[in-house]
């Protein structure tokens, strides 16, 4: 069957520029996570989507960040008047149940560099 | 601060050799999770960890989580070329949100053939 996939695989922008990144879920997994992945780092939390529930967008780093999900499917996660600090891998991972052992599926990520 | 240290950040070996990498925390964790992220692709997990003192085996690799649940260690036997890559551990905090995870930087692994 088919994983969590993401588009696009690579994005190079310009400083200022918006870009929005795309996770397509597995069928059935209630839970969505957004991770950014710099360079050398760990994974950094985002945001959290769980069914119709609020979002938790305790990680999101400032405003410029924002992310949508539609009950149970595609989720966008959109970077404004991008920095060269957001250049980084970011991914999308999906859960079960959202529980603490659940088993987290990650998609392939989007490199994005900022020029 | 980083919440999880995983050490050592870089290791390389030859293909025959065993291994430990660890992760460590000051903080309490309800659970562990170890995870193999290969370039270009996204972290597979590979084990959940979630009482103190807990060792699993998943063929040549052993984890075990601390009887205090603050730390938590891989040991590899005979490692493969195909063991290669980034391992990473993230633990649910005890008190905190089930969900979230905080993730180590990580130990960058190499098995040399």
């Amino acid at each position: 069957g088919a994983g969590v996939s993401q588009s696009p695989s690579n994005k190079v922008t310009e400083k200022g520029k918006d870009v929005e990144l795309r996770c397509d879920p597995i069928s059935g997994h209630t839970a969505l996570y957004w991770y950014r992945q710099r360079l050398g780092q760990g994974l950094e939390f985002l945001i959290y989507f769980q069914g119709n529930s609020a979002p938790d967008k305790s990680g999101l780093p400032s405003d410029r960040f924002s992310a949508e999900r539609t009950g149970e499917s595609v989720s966008t996660l959109t970077i404004q008047r991008t920095q060269q600090e957001d250049s980084a891998v970011y991914l999308c991972a999906e859960g079960a149940s959202g529980s603490r052992t659940d088993t987290q599926y990650f998609g392939p990520g989007t490199r994005l560099t900022v020029l | 601060t980083q919440l999880l240290e995983q050490s050592p950040q870089f290791l390389s070996i030859q293909e025959g050799e065993n291994l430990t990498v660890y992760c460590n925390s000051s903080s309490v964790f309800s659970s562990l999770q170890w995870y193999r992220q290969e370039p270009g692709e996204g972290p597979v997990l590979l084990v959940t960890v979630v009482t103190g003192g807990e060792v699993k085996k998943l063929k040549r690799l052993t984890f075990q989580f601390g009887d205090a649940r603050k730390d938590s260690s891989l040991h590899i036997t005979a490692a493969q070329p195909g063991d290669t890559g980034l391992y990473l551990c993230a633990g649910a905090r005890s008190g905190g949100s089930n969900y979230k995870l905080t993730f180590g930087k990580g130990t960058l692994l190499t098995v040399n053939p």
